[in-house]
């Protein structure tokens, strides 16, 4: 199975702070990534799919890049609604895998 | 407007079946597979599997083979996950999602609680 290794595990950032967060892949998947914001008690929301493209309705502060088998989701200006936990999630191949998360919080 | 709508809370006693519902609407069903996702208390979201809702091919993860059954009705446009012999671990909330568009739609997921 391929490996997703996310981190940091948790952040505290200011606002409009920049903020990054990566995964890192056990082998090549490509574009093959998404990324997700899950706020308590709701569903996982799409915002990135194929590595960089924005889903729709999704803030242009959120932006996906690939540098290899890392892949990080930028927020470039941290708003107050930006809290909750992301995930990032490789489907190239089943199982699809998930990173353990990283929980966002205001500082 | 696409919609996924699962079956509500469940509280249920070791050793005893669980079964939950997802009922899709806002598309043709059998255009789409149904994945399944588990996120225990606390914890990350964890991939169970999906079922080809053309074939009714269910594929589980190595984690859920054995006890964790998907099926269909697909008169009704709706996916089941049911469990068997529930045990402690299997405590959680329960996500469907739906393949194609990377998971942009998902149900509003169903709680678990294992207890005796």
């Amino acid at each position: 199975d391929i490996q997703m290794t996310q981190s940091p595990a948790s952040l505290s950032a200011s606002l409009d702070e920049i903020v990054t967060i990566t995964c890192q892949a056990s082998q090549d998947i490509g574009n093959w990534l998404a990324w997700y914001q899950q706020k308590p008690g709701k569903s996982p929301q799409l915002l990135i799919y194929g590595a960089t493209s924005l889903a729709d309705g999704v803030p242009s502060r959120f932006s996906g890049s690939r540098s290899g088998t890392q892949y990080s989701l930028k927020i470039s200006r941290l708003q107050v609604e930006d809290t909750g936990i992301y995930y990032c999630l490789q489907r190239y191949s089943a199982p699809n895998t998930f990173g353990a998360g990283t929980k966002l919080e205001l500082k | 407007q696409i919609q996924l709508v699962q079956s509500g809370p469940e509280l249920k006693k070791p050793g005893e079946s669980v079964k939950i519902s997802c009922k899709a609407s806002g598309y043709t069903f059998t255009n789409y597979g149904m994945y399944w996702v588990k996120q225990a208390p606390g914890q990350g979201l964890q991939y169970m599997g999906w079922i080809n809702t053309e074939t009714g091919k269910p594929t589980y993860a190595d984690d859920f083979k054995g006890r964790f059954v998907f099926f269909l009705e697909t008169s009704a446009s709706t996916a089941y996950l049911q469990i068997n012999n529930l045990k402690n671990e299997d405590m959680a909330t329960y996500f469907c999602a739906r393949s194609g568009n990377w998971f942009a739609y998902w149900g509003q997921g169903t709680l678990v609680t294992v207890s005796s």
